[in-house]
């Protein structure tokens, strides 16, 4: 089975910090690749699919990029409502898998 | 817009059924595939299940598969998840999303969730 590995599995950063989560693919993927974001106590909300599509009424400081094994999520320009935790997941094939998540606090 | 609204969680204890249900509106239901996803008390998500826009192709975590069943339909705009021989590590809040696609790609809309407790 493909496993997902995200990175950092935690990070700290200020207001307007230009911040990059990875997620890598133990085999490769295409793009087929989506970014979520969790707030606490919410319901997971699509950010990026197709590695860099950006997911309906998504802001534009939001950004996917690559393909194959190797994906980044960045964030440019942190807003105080970006601070949650963020999921990779591939659907490249079956089961679907979502990477551990990477939680973005506030510094 | 787009809604879903999931039902039938609650405490049913180890071996038993239960079955969700996920009622959609505000989209062409028959046009996208379904998903249930679901998340244990503070951990991660979990895909479980992936019905196609028709029915005919279904998919699941291999957890689950022989115990859980996805079905949908589409004249009552309602996707199912028939489960059985319940375990505690299916303990969780499980969502209903719909896919991007018709079959399987990424979920651009996810349900609030409904709570399963399987607990003796």
């Amino acid at each position: 089975a493909i496993h997902l590995t995200q990175s950092p599995s935690s990070l700290s950063a200020s207001v307007g910090d230009r911040v990059t989560i990875t997620c890598r693919a133990s085999q490769g993927i295409a793009n087929a690749l989506a970014w979520y974001q969790q707030r606490p106590g919410k319901v997971p909300k699509l950010l990026i699919y197709d590695a860099s599509r950006l997911g309906s009424g998504v802001p534009s400081r939001f950004s996917g990029s690559g393909s194959g094994t190797e994906f980044t999520l960045t964030i440019s320009g942190l807003q105080p409502e970006d601070f949650a935790t963020y999921y990779c997941e591939k659907y490249y094939g079956f089961p679907l898998i979502f990477g551990g998540g990477t939680k973005v606090e506030i510094k | 817009q787009v809604q879903l609204v999931e039902s039938g969680g609650g405490v049913v204890q180890p071996e038993m059924s239960l079955r969700l249900s996920c009622a959609a509106s505000g989209f062409t239901f028959s046009n996208y595939g379904m998903h249930w996803v679901r998340q244990a008390p503070d951990k991660g998500l979990e895909w479980v299940a992936v019905i196609s826009y028709d029915g005919d192709k279904k998919f699941y975590e291999d957890s689950v598969k022989g115990r859980f069943i996805l079905s949908r339909d589409n004249s009552k705009n309602m996707v199912y998840l028939q489960m059985n021989s319940l375990r505690a590590e299916d303990t969780a809040v499980y969502y209903c999303g719909k896919d991007v696609r018709t079959e399987a790609a990424a979920i651009e809309k996810w349900g609030q969730g409904t709570l399963v407790t399987v607990s003796s």
